[in-house]
């Protein structure tokens, strides 16, 4: 059964920064590409970031680019997101998604980012 | 970017009877290899969202088949035969044809 387990949020202060982290099991994690998407409290779901399985091809939304790193370690079966300069509207649960056919096949629990003074 | 269109945004429906949710986006969703990257989710209340469709009609493993797809191009639908209680929740389409991939609003469906 697919695993996906993230971790590493929190409260953490505007401007601040925070690594993110979705550890994989019961699966060949480097064959798979993966995604974060965000959910803001009470709000819809958007995508932030995307990686290919051999990391090699990223895409990140506007709204995070410049910001936001997304990186893996297929050693580790571990997907990860480095987030900097972070703003209040970045507060959201960051979900780790593997795909699966198509993207979003399989999804984590969440990890909740808050950022706020 | 694209923008996803759905409609109804909440839903109120009777067990046993059907629901049909509209999902339109604002440029055709059909890739350059021929295939339409248009999804559907399922979000319970307090869970991760979970797919339920791919590729506009194609069921996941284990989805019940009470759960349909269709549409083309850029007007999408989904279908709920017969409403179950496990039912209840949000709902949202998905394009990943073209970057930025984008959800739509969400269509939240409750038990009358």
């Amino acid at each position: 059964q697919v695993q996906l387990v993230e971790s590493g949020g929190g409260l953490v202060m505007p401007g601040g920064s925070l690594r993110i982290s979705c550890v994989t099991s019961e699966f060949t994690f480097s064959d798979h590409s993966m995604s974060w998407i965000r959910q803001a409290p009470g709000k819809g779901l958007e995508w932030v970031s995307h990686i290919s399985s051999g990391g090699d091809i990223t895409l990140y939304a506007d709204s995070v680019k410049g910001r936001f790193t997304i990186s893996r370690d297929n050693a580790k079966n571990s997907l990860y997101l480095q987030m900097n300069s972070l703003r209040g509207e970045d507060t959201a649960v960051y979900y780790c998604a593997r795909d699966n056919i198509v993207v979003a096949g399989f999804w984590g629990q969440g990890t909740l980012v808050t950022v706020s003074s | 970017d694209l923008v996803m269109t759905q409609s109804p945004l909440s839903l109120s429906v009777t067990l046993g009877q059907p629901a049909s949710i509209s999902c339109r986006s604002s440029q055709s969703l059909v890739y350059s290899d021929g295939n339409t990257y248009l999804h559907w989710f399922q979000q319970r209340p307090g869970q991760s969202p979970r797919r339920l469709i791919y590729k506009v009609s194609n069921r996941d493993s284990g989805v019940p088949d009470r759960f349909s797809g269709s549409g083309s191009g850029t007007d999408f639908t989904l279908k709920i035969s017969r409403v179950e209680a496990e039912d209840v929740g949000v709902y949202y389409c998905m394009q990943h044809t073209h970057w930025p991939w984008t959800f739509g609003q969400g269509t939240k469906v409750e038990i009358k």
